[in-house]
C-alpha cells in the first residue's frame, strides 16, 4: 500500500505562471488535507476535500488559489499567476475517517523567481 | 477561529536530559494527535489522544491530554540525537473537520 505520492517533489515557477501541485492519497482513503508550511514556520492548513467536494477552505486565499479533488485521479492545488511569497512547502495530507491519523506526502518545494 | 500554541518554539537539550513541549488549544478539542517532522522531512505521525486526562508512552516519549481536553504536553526522557526535528500537535473539535496544527517545537539535542 503506498503512502500519499506528491508530485512534482521541487516545482520553479517564474512570477506570473501557474502551478499546479498533485496529491494521490493512500489507497482507500477519501480524505484530503492540504498545508503551507514557510520555512522555520508551522504548518497552515489551507483546504480539506473529500471527494469530488470541497468540504472547508478557510485557510485557503480568496484569489489565485484552488483546489480540486475528482472522482478519478489525485487532488489538485492549482496556483495562478504565482507571486514570490507563494514559495514554500506545500504539503497534502490523507486520512480515511474524520479525526483519525493524518498521513503526509513528502510534500512540493514551490520557489518562484 | 480555532487557535492551537505550542511552547518552547525552540528546545535546546544536551543529549541524556529530559524536556516536556507543551500545546495549549484556546477550545475543548475531540483529540490531540503528536506529528515529528525532521529536517527537510514531512511530519509523520506519532500519537492520538482521545479521552480527557489520557496518557500514552512510547518508549522514551509520554503524551499527555488535559483533563479540560484544551491542553497536552509530550515529554521525552533521556533525550537522543535521533529525537531531533520538530514536534507539532495537532487538534480537532467534534463538530470541525479541519485539523488545526501548532506552530512546532524545534528540538536540538548537544552531544
Amino acid at each position: 500500500n503506498a503512502g500519499v505520492m506528491q508530485n512534482p517533489r521541487h516545482l520553479v515557477r517564474r512570477r506570473g505562471q501557474e502551478a499546479r501541485l498533485r496529491c494521490s492519497p493512500m489507497k482507500g482513503h477519501s480524505h484530503v488535507y492540504w498545508y503551507r508550511q514557510l520555512p522555520e514556520e508551522g504548518l497552515k492548513f489551507m483546504v480539506y476535500l473529500q471527494k469530488e467536494n470541497i468540504i472547508d477552505e478557510s485557510g485557503m486565499p480568496k484569489e489565485r488559489f484552488s483546489a480540486e479533488f475528482p472522482k478519478e485521479g489525485p487532488s489538485i492545488l492549482r496556483i495562478q499567476q504565482v507571486v514570490r511569497g507563494d514559495s514554500a512547502a506545500y504539503f497534502c495530507a490523507s486520512s480515511g475517517q474524520k479525526h483519525t491519523e493524518a498521513f503526509f506526502g513528502q510534500g512540493t518545494r514551490l520557489t518562484v523567481v | 477561529g480555532q487557535q492551537v500554541m505550542q511552547i518552547p518554539q525552540y528546545q535546546h537539550v544536551q543529549e541524556g536530559e529530559d524536556f516536556t513541549t507543551y500545546c495549549n488549544s484556546s477550545t475543548t478539542l475531540s483529540n490531540i494527535q503528536w506529528y515529528k517532522q525532521r529536517p527537510g522531512g514531512h511530519p509523520v505521525f506519532l500519537i492520538q489522544l482521545v479521552k480527557s486526562g489520557e496518557v500514552k508512552k512510547q518508549k522514551r516519549l509520554t503524551f499527555q491530554f488535559g483533563e479540560a481536553k484544551k491542553n497536552s504536553s509530550l515529554h521525552i526522557t533521556a533525550t537522543q540525537t535521533t529525537d531531533v526535528g520538530t514536534y507539532f500537535c495537532a487538534g480537532s473539535r467534534s463538530n470541525d473537520y479541519k485539523l488545526s496544527f501548532g506552530a512546532g517545537t524545534t528540538v536540538t539535542v548537544r552531544a
